[in-house]
């Protein structure tokens, strides 16, 4: 559970726009799947998550697809806002107790 | 509830110093998590307790590195002795034993200098 790749690594978009982040895993027992943004000078918060027998989970303009077949995952975040602008990480579990990170993604809405 | 609570924000030292991070989980949650951010590294696991109890330390880097929970409201993250590389930002996270499945509440971070 501790091979997670990210893309990209930074993202810009104009607001309004959507952004879409990526990320692939490489262990079958991962069950657990959350995202995480994180702001200038603070901890990582959970956004959304997803579970394995889910396929596509939505909340307040992000949406968060999995596809297990591949071991791919996707989080998308609607008509963005400058409060959007954070660094964003996939994440999962391994099946275990703990949680593998992804790179990170520095996401930049502009005004 | 006041969230994972850290401390020192920030600390400044110089290499060969001992350092003592601490944390305070929120209340009632079993598990508590160390990691290290940086930025060639990204975020990585050192250490989690479940009840106290270390589970899986192999994220520690090494042996200058300890972590401690005597109970369940602190626990403890030294480094003795310190070096340059061990400068980044060490996060502490909580996790209750049911609910949501893994979600982790992390605290807001202790950003450590070794100079």
């Amino acid at each position: 559970g501790e091979n997670v790749e990210q893309h990209p690594s930074t993202l810009s978009v104009q607001e309004g726009d959507s952004a879409v982040i990526k990320c692939t895993y490489s262990d079958s027992a991962s069950n657990y799947f959350p995202w995480y943004k994180q702001e200038l000078g603070k901890g990582p918060q959970l956004i959304i998550d997803i579970r394995s027998n889910m396929d596509k989970r939505q909340g307040q303009r992000v949406t968060v697809l999995l596809n297990k077949t591949v071991k791919h995952l996707s989080l998308q975040i609607a008509a963005t806002q400058p409060g959007d602008s954070a660094v964003y990480f996939c994440a999962e579990n391994g099946g275990a107790n703990n949680l593998f990170f992804g790179t990170g993604t520095r996401l930049t809405v502009i005004p | 509830d006041a969230g994972v609570i850290q401390s020192p924000r920030h600390e400044v030292t110089e290499m060969g110093q001992e350092v003592t991070l601490r944390c305070k989980p929120i209340s009632g949650h079993d598990y508590l998590f160390w990691y290290r951010q940086t930025m060639m590294r990204g975020l990585e696991l050192l250490i989690y307790f479940n009840n106290n109890v270390p589970i899986d330390d192999s994220g520690m880097p090494e042996d200058r590195f300890s972590a401690k929970m005597p109970n369940a409201s602190f626990s403890t993250l030294k480094i003795q002795p310190s070096e340059p590389r061990d400068s980044a930002v060490y996060f502490c996270a909580s996790r209750p034993r049911s609910g949501r499945d893994n979600e982790q509440f992390f605290g807001p971070g202790t950003r450590l200098t070794v100079l």
